[in-house]
């Protein structure tokens, strides 16, 4: 079956510095992938979308990576602030709906 | 206005109780969709709908139908509520090209008691 793995950990790192969060995915051929960010008690909101023929995207200091071979995303916020602090989900896309990964929890702090 | 509006909010309802959760949509998409989430299960579709005439079981349909009264409207119903479907519920939708993500509701805090 499909499965999407994020780190269940909480990643803490500092302001300044880049995060880097890992989506992995198996049994899985997606067209494209996307990422959203997610505060506590509110709804997923879109960033990012790569498609399977692109290696990379970024959007101001947000940027994805896509490697089909190694079934993964990496998406990276340099100059992290304590305002990016939030959960982000990967959401692998095939030709019909979205399955969304569980997030990964990104703390920043001052 | 919110692109995408769910009603209620909050709600606690009786087990046995039917209810409706309503969600409209002003960003004239065709495809709407519900989902539901846990803490650590992340988000898991219910139903989802491609337009108007098209509805769709996600992987946890059971105990759950839904109505797509237009194409902006999609209403999720608990015909007989159960202490486990408590969780938050979201509406989204999006575009038929998928050149952008999807739109989420501010979400409804369901608690069934």
């Amino acid at each position: 079956s499909q499965k999407i793995e994020q780190n269940s950990e909480a990643l803490n790192i500092q302001e300044g510095k880049t995060a880097t969060l890992t989506c992995n995915y198996t049994n899985y051929s997606p067209a494209y992938l996307q990422w959203y960010r997610q505060d506590p008690g509110r709804g997923p909101v879109f960033l990012l979308l790569i498609r399977e023929n692109e290696k990379e995207k970024r959007k101001e200091r947000l940027k994805v990576t896509f490697d089909t071979t190694l079934k993964q995303s990496l998406f990276h916020i340099t100059a992290s602030q304590p305002a990016d602090s939030a959960t982000y989900l990967c959401a692998p896309g095939g030709y019909s709906t979205l399955t969304f990964g569980k997030g990964t929890m990104l703390l920043v702090s001052p | 206005d919110a692109d995408v509006t769910q009603t209620p909010r909050n709600r606690i309802t009786k087990t046995g109780k039917r209810i409706m959760l309503e969600c409209s949509q002003t960003k004239g998409h065709d495809r709407m969709y519900w989902y539901r989430q846990d803490p650590g299960l992340g988000l898991q579709l219910i139903y989802y709908s491609f337009d108007v005439k098209d509805i769709n079981k996600g992987e946890i349909s059971d105990g759950y139908s839904v109505s797509r009264q237009a194409q902006a409207k999609f209403s999720l119903s608990l015909e007989s509520a159960i202490p486990n479907q408590t969780a938050l519920y979201f509406c989204a939708t999006s575009d038929s090209d998928r050149l952008y993500g999807y739109t989420f509701g501010s979400g409804t805090r369901l608690t069934v008691v």
